[in-house]
């Protein structure tokens, strides 16, 4: 099993519609983790952290599921703006180590 | 603030020559790392530094080498390139290790012939 894992996707989706992405992670001593955005031939640039009560952040809710070990990313109202690859990032052992596991990604595309 | 900055963008190399890639932040950030990324894979570490003078080997550490001489600067090495070298290389950095987000550079394409 992957240490965290992703749908790839693409998520094709209409403007306007509410899209959800779910990531996996398998280390249950995970302590830290975060969704990150790339957009195509670019860097990853952080979207959002995702806290244990769950947080919000405009059109973008992260929740956490520490029992099933995901999190998850949902974009309401979509936008065109909002397509790119989403990845999700896990700490390693939540020691306050160096290691980030990245997830490959889900790409979402906004449809006119 | 230019925050992360990577030189060069875009390089073509033989396979065994040799190059230097350059990062650089001015977040005053402790914490440095190199990672490659590929088709259908997660970024993957290649090294990172904790501190000023000091580097450590990542997952795929292998045909790399680093350091780290000046808190501002992180460099990574290929002292002889392969074909399977062939990336998108990122540089990133942090102000603590785990909890904290990184920031990345805009990437350097490598491409080994």
């Amino acid at each position: 099993r992957k240490e965290v894992e992703q749908d790839p996707g693409p998520f094709n989706v209409p403007e306007g519609a509410t899209v959800a992405f779910n990531c996996t992670y398998s280390n249950s001593a995970s302590q830290s983790f975060f969704w990150y955005r790339q957009d195509c031939r670019k860097e990853p640039k952080l979207l959002m952290s995702v806290y244990s009560s769950g947080n919000e952040d405009g059109r973008f809710t992260a929740q956490l599921n520490r029992a099933s070990q995901y999190i998850s990313l949902l974009i309401r109202d979509s936008k065109l703006s909002d397509s790119a690859t989403y990845l999700c990032v896990v700490n390693d052992d939540g020691s306050g180590t160096y290691k980030y596991i990245f997830g490959t990604g889900t790409r979402l595309k906004v449809l006119a | 603030n230019a925050g992360v900055t990577q030189t060069p963008k875009f390089r073509v190399l033989k396979t065994g020559q040799s190059m230097t890639l350059l990062c650089a932040q001015d977040m005053n950030h402790e914490y440095m790392y190199w990672y490659r990324q590929d088709p259908g894979m997660g970024l993957r570490l290649i090294h990172y530094s904790v501190g000023e003078g000091t580097t450590a080997k990542g997952e795929v550490p292998d045909g790399y080498n680093v350091s780290r001489l000046k808190k501002q600067n992180f460099l990574l090495g290929l002292e002889s390139a392969a074909p399977s070298q062939t990336s998108v290389y990122f540089c990133a950095s942090s102000s603590m290790a785990g909890v904290e987000t990184q920031y990345f550079g805009p990437g350097t394409r490598l491409l080994v012939l």
